[in-house]
C-alpha cells in the first residue's frame, strides 16, 4: 500500500528565504506526483504535477523535482513571500484506476 | 468555466439525517472523486467514478453512497449521518489519463457537521 510522508509538518521562515518542501513515497510505481497548496478554510490548487518519466517541473519561483528510484520528490520555493504562507500537499498516483494517495501536508508560514 | 463546484458549502445535521452533497463540473472531465480531510489525517478518498453509471470505492467508503447520473455530476450521500462523519468533504475530476495527464481539479470543499 502506498504511503506518502511529508516532513515537516510544520515550517516558519522569514520573508525572502529560499525553502524546500520534502515529499517521500514507499512504491516506486507511479505514474505522476502532484503538488497543492490549500489556504485555511479553501480547497486545494494545484501545483505542479511531475509526470513519472520527468525529473522536474517549474513554475514561476516554484521547482518540483522528482526521484522515482528513491522515493523522493521536492517542492523549492524561491524568495519566500507572506502570501505563499498555506499548507503543501504533495500526492502521488499510481498506474491505472488507482486513486491519488496525499501526504498529510507542510504548513508552511512566511513571517513578513 | 466554474470549474469544480461543491453544494452547500456549510451543513449541520443531527445523527441519523440524511443529505446529499453536490458536486459539479464543466471540464468534460471522466473521472470524479470524493474525499474527506480530518486534522491530522490528510485527504482520504471515499468513493470515485470513472465515467457516467459508475462508482468504485476508495479508502474510507463506509457509511456512504455515491452516484454519476450525468458525466458532470457526481452525488455523495449519507444516508443516516453519525458524528465521526463531521468533516470537510471535497469532490475532485480529473481527464482521461494516460494524455492529459490525470491532474485533479479541487472544489472549494462542504463543511459538515454532525451533533
Amino acid at each position: 500500500k502506498q504511503e506518502v510522508t511529508q516532513i515537516p509538518a510544520a515550517l516558519s521562515v522569514p520573508e525572502g528565504e529560499n525553502l524546500v518542501l520534502n515529499c517521500s513515497f514507499t512504491d516506486s510505481a507511479i505514474y505522476n506526483l502532484q503538488w497543492f497548496r490549500q489556504d485555511p478554510g479553501k480547497g486545494l490548487t494545484s501545483l505542479l504535477l511531475i509526470q513519472s518519466s520527468q525529473r522536474e517541473q517549474t513554475s514561476g519561483r516554484l521547482n518540483a523535482s522528482l526521484d522515482k528510484s528513491s522515493g523522493r520528490s521536492t517542492l523549492y520555493i524561491a524568495a519566500s513571500q507572506p502570501g505563499d504562507s498555506a499548507t503543501y500537499l504533495c500526492a502521488v498516483k499510481g498506474s491505472g484506476n488507482t486513486p491519488l494517495v496525499f501526504g498529510k501536508g507542510t504548513r508552511l508560514s512566511v513571517i513578513a | 468555466n466554474a470549474g469544480v463546484t461543491q453544494t452547500p458549502k456549510f451543513r449541520v445535521l443531527k445523527t441519523g439525517q440524511s443529505m446529499t452533497l453536490l458536486c459539479a463540473q464543466d471540464m468534460n472531465h471522466e473521472y470524479m472523486y470524493w474525499y474527506r480531510q480530518d486534522p491530522g489525517m490528510g485527504l482520504r478518498l471515499i468513493h470515485y467514478s470513472v465515467g457516467e453509471g459508475t462508482t468504485a470505492k476508495g479508502e474510507v467508503p463506509d457509511g456512504y453512497n455515491v452516484s454519476r447520473l450525468k458525466k458532470q455530476n457526481f452525488l455523495l450521500g449519507l444516508e443516516s449521518a453519525a458524528p465521526s462523519q463531521t468533516s470537510v468533504y471535497f469532490c475532485a475530476s480529473s481527464p482521461v489519463e494516460p494524455w492529459a495527464g490525470n491532474e485533479q481539479f479541487f472544489g472549494p470543499g462542504t463543511r459538515l457537521t454532525v451533533l
